[in-house]
């Protein structure tokens, strides 16, 4: 069975504190690994998607890698606005068709 | 563009009852889809749509029945709704080769099953 982890549950950073967050997963066949933003009482929003080991996205602050086994969303020098909850998701095939599978989360605070 | 829109925002149900979320997306998507969120738990899927007249069944379907007549709307009923369908419900579009491309979210409805 796929499985999603994210570590973090929970972390708590400085304004300016850079850190990392977690996604490792025990997937049959990547097909795509997706971060997701959700904002207290709202909606998941998309902000990356990673295919293959090695790859590299980024904006702003936020920096996607990729590796075999693991993501990692680094945050560098976060801002209060960067509070969040960063969701992952990956994509394996099944039969004729893809799955996603996400992660619980991991909600950042971001202190000024 | 509104994107997706879900209504209501918040419900209350007692046991037993039925009702209907509804989830309307004007980005002319071909794929729609419904999870729900529980706490330390990632986004389970309900049901899905590749376009309208077809649905098919998620992980987590039972309680559930979806119909798509438009490509626009994508209505969510509870049949009998019991104290486990308590949950945050989303309502997803995406578009491209696959339905599992990237989702666009609606805000949720926040449902209570006393």
């Amino acid at each position: 069975e796929d499985q999603v982890t994210q570590s973090p549950e929970a972390l708590r950073l400085q304004e300016g504190e850079s850190s990392s967050l977690n996604c490792s997963y025990t997937v049959s066949g990547l097909r795509g690994l997706f971060w997701y933003r959700q904002d207290p009482g709202k909606g998941p929003e998309f902000l990356f998607t990673l295919y293959s080991a090695g790859e590299e996205k980024e904006k702003e602050r936020l920096k996607a890698t990729l590796t075999k086994k693991e993501s990692f969303l680094h945050i560098t020098a976060p801002k209060p606005e960067d509070s969040a909850t960063y969701l992952c998701a990956v994509r394996t095939r099944v039969s004729n068709d893809y799955k996603l599978s996400f992660g619980a989360g991991t909600t950042v605070t971001v202190r000024a | 563009n509104a994107g997706v829109t879900q209504t209501p925002k918040f419900q209350v149900l007692k046991t037993g009852q039925s009702m209907t979320l509804q989830c309307a997306q004007d980005m002319n998507h071909e794929y729609m889809s419904w999870y729900r969120q529980d706490p330390g738990m990632g986004l389970r899927l309900i049901h899905y749509s590749v376009g309208a007249g077809i649905t098919d069944q998620g992980e987590v379907p039972n309680g559930y029945n979806v119909s798509r007549s438009t490509t626009e709307d994508f209505p969510l009923r509870l049949l009998s709704a019991a104290p486990s369908q308590t949950s945050v419900y989303f309502c997803a579009s995406s578009y491209g080769s696959y339905r599992t491309d990237t989702q666009y979210f609606g805000p949720g409805t926040r449902l209570t099953v006393l």
